[in-house]
């Protein structure tokens, strides 16, 4: 069964500090995206990793990906309350047929 | 560019009830998603049209059915409804082959008593 595994599930975080979410999966994917949900909200796209080493960065939120390590981070600097909301990752082994993480609740405190 | 545009937004029905829920695609993009959102089984996957072909289909009974239109638009079906059925309905509109970032509707929240 795919598997994608999120953690931590939930995220309390003071303002101007440094996370990681981690995005682990159980089967091979060269593709994986990262969403950003607001509560009562659709899904935002925030990045696309098509290949292993790939890594990208938008303002205060950077994502890596190890396709051999079936790996995934999203790293938040400096995080401000904005940021507050649930992110997923999403593997895509199958072609258009997404296996979505669990989802990360991050909570910034001012 | 408009993006993918899902009607309604809302519904509340009766079970026992059918629902039809409909999703029209970025234009120009071909492939269209469904996902059922809920708080204890996440974010699943319904099924994918592709020019009007289902292409993948999830692990859901036959209750749950969809179709494409010659004009990439999608319609999903629930019949029969139950309680569990109570969730946020996604849709995600694809280009097509070679590009697979999936862009979602706003959704439509289904809510059955």
């Amino acid at each position: 069964e795919l598997k994608v595994e999120q953690n931590p599930l939930f995220l309390s975080m003071q303002e101007g500090k440094n996370y990681t979410i981690y995005c682990n999966y159980s089967t091979t994917s060269d593709r994986l995206y990262w969403y950003r949900q607001d509560p009562g909200k659709s899904l935002e796209s925030l990045f696309v990793l098509l290949s292993n080493g790939a890594v990208k960065q938008e303002g205060r939120l950077m994502a890596s990906l190890d396709t051999k390590a079936r790996l995934s981070t999203l790293h938040i600097t400096a995080a401000v309350h904005d940021l507050s909301a649930t992110y997923f990752c999403a593997v895509d082994p199958l072609v258009r047929k997404y296996i979505f993480g669990t989802g990360t609740r991050l909570k910034v405190l001012a | 560019k408009a993006g993918v545009t899902q009607t309604p937004r809302y519904l509340i029905k009766t079970r026992g009830q059918q629902v039809t829920l409909s999703c029209s695609p970025i234009s120009g993009h071909r492939s269209v998603s469904w996902y059922q959102q809920t708080p204890g089984q996440g974010l699943q996957f319904l099924f994918e049209y592709f020019s009007e072909t289902q292409r993948n289909k999830g692990n859901f009974p036959g209750r749950f059915s969809g179709r494409q239109f010659s004009n990439s638009r999608s319609e999903m079906n629930v019949s029969t409804l139950e309680l569990g059925d109570s969730a946020l309905y996604l849709c995600a509109s694809m280009a097509g082959p070679g590009n697979t970032e999936a862009f979602f509707g706003q959704g439509t929240r289904l809510t059955v008593v």
